[in-house]
Parts: C-alpha cells; sequence; structure tokens
C-alpha cells in the first residue's frame, strides 16, 4: 500500500511562508496526492491535489519532485487560523477499489 | 464540507446496543466511505462503497456493517456496541476517479458506555 511519511509537528511564524513535506516513496504512476487538514476536531478540510505537475489554488501550492516520491505543502503567509493538522494523503487504487491511506499528519502551530 | 450530511453528531450508548450512523450526500457521487478516528490519531478507513450496491471492507470493518441501497445514502451500522468504538466517524464522498476532491462530513462523536 502506498503511504506517507509527515514530520509529527512543526511551527511557523505568523505571515511567513509555512512549509509541510511528505515522503510517499511508494506512489504508483496514478494515484495523486491530496492534502487535506483538520482544525480541532472538524471535518477534514480539502486544500489542494495534484499527480505529477505543481498545483497552485487560493488556499496553497504543491510542489511534487520530479520522482514524485515527495511533496511539499506551500501555505504562502501563514495566518493564526492555518493552526491545524495538517495531512498528506496518496489516493491509491488498492485491489481494484480505490482507498484514502492517512498517515498521522503535522501538526502546525502558527506563532504571533 | 458542503454536500455531506451525517447525523446524529453526537451519541452515547450502552454496551452492547446497536445504532446507525446515517451518512446523506446530494452530489451524485459514486463513493462513499466510512472513517474513524481516535483521541490524536489518523482517520482509519472502515467500509466504503464504489456504488449503489457495492460495499467492501477497509482497514478495521469489525463490529460495523454497511449497505448501499441508494447512491445518495451509506449508513454504518454498529451492531453490538463496544467501548473500543467510543471514536468520531467520518462519511466522505467522492466521484470515482484518483483525480476528483473527496469531500468529508463534520463527523458524529460516538460515546459507548
Amino acid at each position: 500500500d502506498a503511504k506517507t511519511t509527515q514530520p509529527t509537528s512543526m511551527d511557523c511564524a505568523e505571515g511567513r511562508a509555512a512549509n509541510l513535506p511528505c515522503n510517499h516513496s511508494t506512489i504508483s504512476g496514478n494515484e495523486y496526492v491530496y492534502w487535506y487538514r483538520q482544525i480541532h476536531s472538524q471535518g477534514p478540510q480539502y486544500i489542494i491535489h495534484g499527480l505529477k505537475n505543481n498545483e497552485t489554488n487560493e488556499m496553497a501550492s504543491l510542489i511534487i519532485t520530479e520522482d514524485r516520491k515527495s511533496s511539499t505543502l506551500i501555505l504562502p503567509h501563514a495566518t493564526l487560523r492555518d493552526t491545524a493538522v495538517y495531512y498528506c494523503i496518496v489516493r491509491a487504487l488498492i485491489q481494484g477499489a480505490q482507498k484514502l491511506v492517512f498517515g498521522q499528519g503535522t501538526r502546525l502551530t502558527i506563532n504571533p | 464540507n458542503a454536500g455531506v450530511t451525517q447525523t446524529p453528531k453526537f451519541q452515547v450508548l450502552k454496551t452492547g446496543q446497536s445504532m446507525t450512523l446515517q451518512c446523506a450526500q446530494d452530489m451524485n457521487h459514486e463513493y462513499m466511505s466510512w472513517y474513524r478516528q481516535d483521541p490524536g490519531m489518523g482517520l482509519r478507513l472502515i467500509h466504503y462503497s464504489v456504488g449503489a450496491g457495492i460495499t467492501d471492507q477497509g482497514e478495521v470493518p469489525n463490529g460495523y456493517n454497511v449497505s448501499r441501497s441508494t447512491t445518495e445514502d451509506f449508513p454504518l451500522r454498529l451492531l453490538s456496541a463496544a467501548p473500543s468504538q467510543t471514536s468520531v466517524y467520518f462519511c466522505a464522498s467522492s466521484y470515482s476517479g484518483l483525480g476528483n476532491t473527496i469531500y468529508f462530513g463534520e463527523g458524529s462523536w460516538l460515546t459507548v458506555v
């Protein structure tokens, strides 16, 4: 199964860019990388996803390495409201059915 | 989390009782799934469905049943609740295909005493 590895926790100063790394060295060619975040115990909130190319939307940017074994989520100007647990997820085809494979996530704390 | 509705939001059960967590989506998504999240942990897949009439087991299916009689609904049944099933449960849905956005519900907090 494709798995993800993330640092347990990170800190970032308010207003600075937050860069969250993720390793997914066993990812297959047609499997996407998704990022979600969870604030307190709310439902996971979609941030961004990608396959090969770098992606950007109004929330964040996703940088995927050329070999696709790792990626970085970038929050360009972090605010206190970005404090959350961030999950890097591989959407994989396992035994013919698609599954989301969650890691433990990174607890990101934005400091004033 | 627009479009995925879970009920109830909070529930307390006694050991041995049964109950059903409801999940409904109005986006005509083929793919639906249930996860549980224990304190300080990531989400673990319980059951999933790729369409009406088709369900399969995830990582932690024991003690839970599901059915998918319609595209919109994917209820999760606890057959005989145990304290180990105390958790937060999340339902998710998406169109089939690995590149489609996955939407989560707001969660159902279940306590088994």
